[in-house]
């Protein structure tokens, strides 16, 4: 089955600048791409989806990068604010079959006033 | 409209006792699917349904069991806790499978085992 891995396990930046999170998946076939953003205490939302016949796609203050070749997918987000601290998760499933969804572990960031 | 509810919200049980938890999900969505989330090991799927069938399972053991009712509310059960079980219980809806579309959580419920 697919396997989602997320590195590193926590970041910390500094207010304004900009915050990389990388995800590595295992499934070639896997097609969808949607990234989770889960603050203290509340529930995951959705934040920013990609699918594979594109290679980015933007969203004000944050993008999604997709590497069909290498397998990999990265969420940036630029001039970073206190309330972009939260969990991020990355996960990845074969849309139009019947696939689950497969999440990463998660990765804290944690943005310096 | 109303979000995904999840019931009880919070419950404490002992070891060797057996809980179900209830989700609820947005009107019209068709399908719920099952996540425990523990610290430093992210969102780990346990079941999906669809039109009441289980649709996809995740590797747990098979004292995790789950059902889907005609209205798409979902129960899942865990029998004969353990301490390891500790955790909060997500569900999440979504139009049809979860692999293709966005999942609406619900608040969670957070199941400690004494």
């Amino acid at each position: 089955g697919e396997n989602v891995e997320q590195h590193p396990s926590t970041l910390s930046v500094q207010e304004g600048d900009s915050a990389v999170i990388k995800c590595t998946y295992s499934d070639s076939a896997s097609n969808y791409f949607p990234w989770y953003k889960q603050e203290l205490g509340k529930r995951p939302q959705l934040i920013i989806d990609i699918r594979s016949n594109v290679g980015e796609k933007k969203d004000q203050r944050i993008a999604v990068t997709l590497n069909k070749t290498a397998k990999h997918f990265s969420l940036h987000i630029t001039e970073t604010q206190p309330e972009d601290s939260a969990v991020y998760f990355c996960a990845a499933s074969i849309a139009g079959a019947n696939s689950k969804l497969t999440f990463g572990k998660g990765i804290t960031l944690s943005v310096r006033p | 409209k109303a979000g995904v509810t999840q019931t009880p919200r919070y419950l404490i049980k002992t070891r060797g006792q057996q809980v179900t938890l209830s989700c609820s999900p947005i009107s019209g969505h068709r399908s719920v699917s099952w996540y425990q989330q523990t610290p430093g090991q992210g969102l780990q799927f346990l079941f999906e349904y669809f039109s009441e069938t289980q649709r996809n399972k995740g590797n747990f053991p098979g004292r995790f069991s789950g059902r889907q009712f005609s209205n798409s509310r979902s129960e899942m059960n865990v029998s004969t806790l353990e301490l390891g079980d500790s955790a909060l219980y997500l569900c999440a809806s979504s139009l049809t499978l979860s692999g293709a579309n966005v999942l609406t959580f619900g608040a969670g419920s957070r199941l400690t085992v004494l």
